[in-house]
């Protein structure tokens, strides 16, 4: 089974500054996806960036982007130039390839933006 | 366009009784899946609806059930409520199962169930 961990529970960073999400995952599949979802006080959960693991370059949506490091099983987010708006619970998200996968997330980290 | 709509956004209910959540996909989204969110196990798979079919399911007992209508909207069911199914649940759609992966999910804001 698939299994996606984030180990900091919890982070902060000063306005303007550059912060990094990490996030490891498990799996013996070769066809994934990986996402970050964002999810602010509405709960509303937003996605942030995919990656097609089979895709070597590392997405990048603006001041987001990822390390994906896929020998290691390892997909951090790094937002740069934080904003307050960013504030939010940040999710790591695992997907099969094909029709029948579904989300598999991790635990969360609670990123606040200190101004 | 409108974003997936969940409707309560509250509800209280009593040990035993049975409720119903409602959700609204995106104009032109076939496929709706649910998700339960709490602080303890995080958030966890319960179903996906395409075509008014239930295609997959999460690792939960027969009181979680739901349905599709032929318009996409999705009902879930949870009957004989325990302390234990308070949680936000919520629901997540998009074009069809197979572009779920390139397009991803978007999700709604979700119901707050809580069980007294």
């Amino acid at each position: 089974a698939q299994t996606v961990t984030q180990s900091q529970p919890e982070m902060s960073v000063q306005e303007a500054e550059t912060v990094t999400l990490s996030c490891t995952y498990d799996t013996s599949e070769s066809n994934y996806y990986l996402f970050w979802y964002k999810q602010p006080p509405s709960r509303q959960m937003i996605l942030v960036i995919r990656q097609e693991a089979y895709k070597q370059q590392n997405a990048t949506e603006n001041r987001f982007s990822v390390n994906f490091q896929k020998a290691a099983k390892s997909f951090s987010l790094k937002i740069s130039d934080s904003q307050l708006g960013d504030t939010a619970m940040y999710f790591c998200a695992f997907m099969n390839g094909g029709s029948q996968g579904n989300l598999i997330f991790g635990k969360g980290t609670k990123l606040s933006v200190k101004p | 366009k409108a974003g997936v709509t969940q409707t309560p956004r509250y509800l209280i209910k009593t040990r035993g009784q049975q409720v119903t959540l409602s959700c609204s996909p995106i104009s032109g989204h076939r496929s709706v899946s649910w998700y339960q969110q709490t602080p303890g196990q995080g958030l966890q798979f319960l179903f996906e609806y395409f075509s008014e079919t239930q295609r997959n399911k999460g690792n939960f007992p027969g009181r979680f059930s739901g349905r599709q209508f032929s318009n996409s909207r999705s009902e879930m069911n949870v009957s004989t409520l325990e302390l234990g199914d308070s949680a936000l649940y919520l629901c997540a759609s998009t074009t069809e199962p197979q572009l779920k992966s390139l397009h991803g999910y978007t999700f709604g804001s979700g119901t707050r169930l809580t069980v007294v």
